[in-house]
């Protein structure tokens, strides 16, 4: 079963632009959730999706935004980037209220 | 709100001895806890879980993590250490009801393993 795969791995951008990044996960799992890891920061809860619908959201302000679709494939986007905003993004899917599965992650750099 | 504090930011360990990394969580209930790896430039990688029942989980690569729930502590062990288990370790926890999927992660333990 192929794993959690995350597009594009490496992005850069500067300042004031936007970013898309995607996240395709596990078949069959319906759970995708947003993660933004810095060294400052370490792992961050962005939001989760199920079923189309966020169900969860963590702390980050509403440039932050994602969406699911219904083949379960997700997207997050970022507006007007920060210079704060460089990280690595990752991307997890579950099946259920469990173990959730971490794709590779895209590294966003904010110039 | 639940947390989870790994005390050890770096452990150095020579090839082939045991490694220990700790690893305390707080929450109300009890928690659904993993291990995570991460090796450099990469995703994180489920060493193991638990949910309930046998408080000693065995994980992949020889990993195996106690859950002592007096302590508040899910501590990750490995007998003998390759070169191969250089990388950061994260320990995380999620709720059981009305959390979602929401995982809140440890601050990570990098371990460097001597020849």
């Amino acid at each position: 079963k192929a794993g959690v795969t995350q597009t594009p791995r490496y992005l850069i951008k500067t300042r004031g632009q936007q970013v898309t990044l995607s996240c395709s996960p596990i078949s069959g799992h319906r759970s995708v959730s947003w993660y933004q890891q810095t060294p400052g920061q370490g792992l961050q809860f962005l939001f989760e999706y199920f079923s189309e619908t966020q169900r969860n959201k963590g702390n980050f302000p509403g440039r932050f935004s994602g969406r699911q679709f219904s083949n379960s494939r997700s997207e997050m986007n970022v507006s007007t980037l920060e210079l704060g905003d460089s990280a690595l993004y990752l991307c997890a899917s579950s099946k259920n209220q469990e173990t959730q599965y971490f794709g590779p992650g895209t590294r966003l750099l904010v110039l | 709100a639940q947390s989870v504090t790994q005390p050890d930011i770096h452990i150095t360990v020579s090839e082939g001895a045991s490694l220990e990394l700790r690893c305390n969580y707080s929450y109300g209930a009890t928690p659904y806890l993993f291990w995570y790896v991460q090796s450099p430039g990469q995703g994180l990688q489920l060493l193991l879980k638990y949910f309930s029942g046998d408080t000693l989980v065995q994980g992949i690569k020889g990993f195996e993590a106690e859950f002592k729930r007096s302590q508040s502590s899910f501590n990750l062990r490995k007998p003998s250490v390759h070169w191969s288990d250089a990388a950061e370790y994260f320990c995380a926890v999620v709720g059981l009801v009305g959390a979602g999927n929401k995982l809140t992660f440890g601050g990570g333990t990098r371990v460097l393993v001597k020849p």
